[in-house]
């Protein structure tokens, strides 16, 4: 089965900390995609990448940037945590045939 | 830009029919659509390529119309497990998906 783990279940930070958000997938995908659930709007797609060291913004990149060093890592990053980044971030990664495989999500309280 | 769904919630008994819409202002090449329970990750249903194929799944089919940039899902007969909340997401020329804000999908005995 395809995995997508997402390092921290749940975070709390401060105001003004930097923070990570580690995903790892074990099946060699390409495509990888970082989004925030927050209700009432959805699933917004923060960064996205298609290869190593490639990546895109997407509809709502301000305040974030991503890593990805490796093919199975994507790392979504928060250079000063706000409050209004407290959310559900969930990382995913996209199969050959196009079905985007999930990780369990990750909830960020900012305070 | 995220598509559009309609409606945004449904309430349903057990072996009734829904249907679920998304629209897109923007030409696409791909929709794929997920249900997502409570305290749990989105799970993937369906995808409809560029072409206006449609798909089924069990009693869960979908259609695409790519001149109306819309798509729309059908579930049938109704289970209590289709409860939950279902997203469109919408595919263009590069590698970007981007998905609606959701329909709740309530279905009770």
């Amino acid at each position: 089965d395809v995995k997508v783990t997402q390092s921290s279940r749940y975070l709390v930070k401060r105001t003004g900390e930097k923070v990570f958000l580690e995903c790892v997938q074990d099946m060699d995908h390409e495509n990888m995609f970082w989004y925030r659930q927050d209700p009432g709007l959805g699933l917004r797609l923060i960064y996205f990448s298609y290869d190593v060291k490639m990546k895109e913004k997407g509809d709502i990149p301000e305040g974030y940037s991503v890593s990805r060093e490796k093919k199975e890592r994507f790392s979504l990053i928060l250079e000063s945590a706000s409050t209004n980044q407290t959310s559900m971030y969930l990382c995913a990664s996209k199969s050959s045939t196009g079905e985007l495989f999930f990780g369990e999500g990750s909830r960020l309280t900012v305070l | 830009q995220q598509p559009v769904q309609s409606p945004q919630a449904v309430i349903l008994r057990e072996g009734e029919d829904a249907v679920i819409n998304c629209s897109s202002s923007k030409a696409l090449y791909s929709v794929h659509w997920y249900r997502q329970k409570h305290g749990e990750a989105p799970i993937f249903l369906m995808i409809l390529l560029k072409g206006g194929e449609q798909k089924g799944h069990d009693k869960i089919s979908a259609s695409f119309n790519e001149k109306k940039q819309q798509s729309s899902l059908y579930l049938t007969a109704s289970q209590l497990s289709y409860s939950g909340t279902y997203f469109c997401g919408t595919g263009g020329s590069n590698y970007k998906l981007t998905f609606g804000k959701g329909t709740l999908l309530t279905v009770n005995p």
